[in-house]
């Protein structure tokens, strides 16, 4: 079964500091893994994938499978981006529906 | 444009009763799926659709839980003989077809029921 594992509910770090939220996952096969941001009274939406492997708002995710973990980091956190952060695994079937980690919140402090 | 939209965004309903929770879409995206949120947990698959069909349902806790898609647009979530454990905040996501690797769910704001 497949499964996504973030450890810290919480996470505070002062603006500029650099940020790395982690999640881990147990999956047999090639994974399709995301990160989805949640901000304050918004819905949730996609803030990256790992196929893309492109920097959104300053963010990257490495896949490494070895470690089967998908950190999400930031070099220079930024105010705006306190919210809730989860990593999700796609199923490869046809329906790819998302398996969710339980959410870390970050506070990026002034 | 137009993203998803859920209706109610409350739902406050005593135990025992009936509760029908409706998804909207984004036009166009053939593919909808429901999750459920509990508290300090991310979301939950529930159930997947492609056009009118449930392709999937294999996340649906008991067969208190049945949702359809007669149209192939908008979407009911409906949930017999309400337990107080259903409360939850219950998600609509719809994506575009086909759905291939890396697609991206848009996810609606949801409706929070709350079972008393």
């Amino acid at each position: 079964a497949q499964r996504v594992t973030q450890p810290e509910k919480l996470l505070s770090v002062f603006k500029g500091a650099p940020v790395e939220l982690k999640c881990n996952y147990s999956y047999s096969g090639s994974p399709e893994l995301f990160w989805y941001v949640q901000y304050s009274r918004q819905r949730l939406q996609l803030l990256l994938r790992h196929i893309s492997r492109e920097s959104i708002k300053g963010f990257t995710a490495d896949l490494n499978k070895g470690e089967t973990s998908f950190h999400l980091k930031k070099p220079f956190a930024q105010e705006e981006d306190s919210a809730m952060y989860y990593c999700a695994l796609s199923s490869v079937g046809s329906a790819r529906q998302l398996t969710f980690g339980s959410g870390t919140q970050l506070t990026v402090l002034p | 444009g137009a993203g998803v939209s859920q209706t109610p965004s409350n739902k406050v309903t005593e135990k025992g009763k009936y509760v029908e929770l409706r998804c909207d879409p984004i036009s166009g995206h053939t593919a909808l799926y429901w999750y459920r949120q509990s508290l300090g947990q991310g979301p939950e698959f529930l159930i997947y659709f492609q056009g009118t069909g449930a392709a999937d349902d294999s996340g649906l806790p008991n067969d208190r839980f049945f949702a359809v898609r007669p149209e192939g647009s908008v979407s009911t979530l409906k949930i017999q003989r309400t337990e107080r454990g259903d409360s939850a905040v219950y998600l609509c996501a719809s994506s575009p077809s086909p759905v291939t690797a890396y697609n991206e769910q848009f996810f609606g704001p949801g409706t929070r029921l709350t079972v008393l």
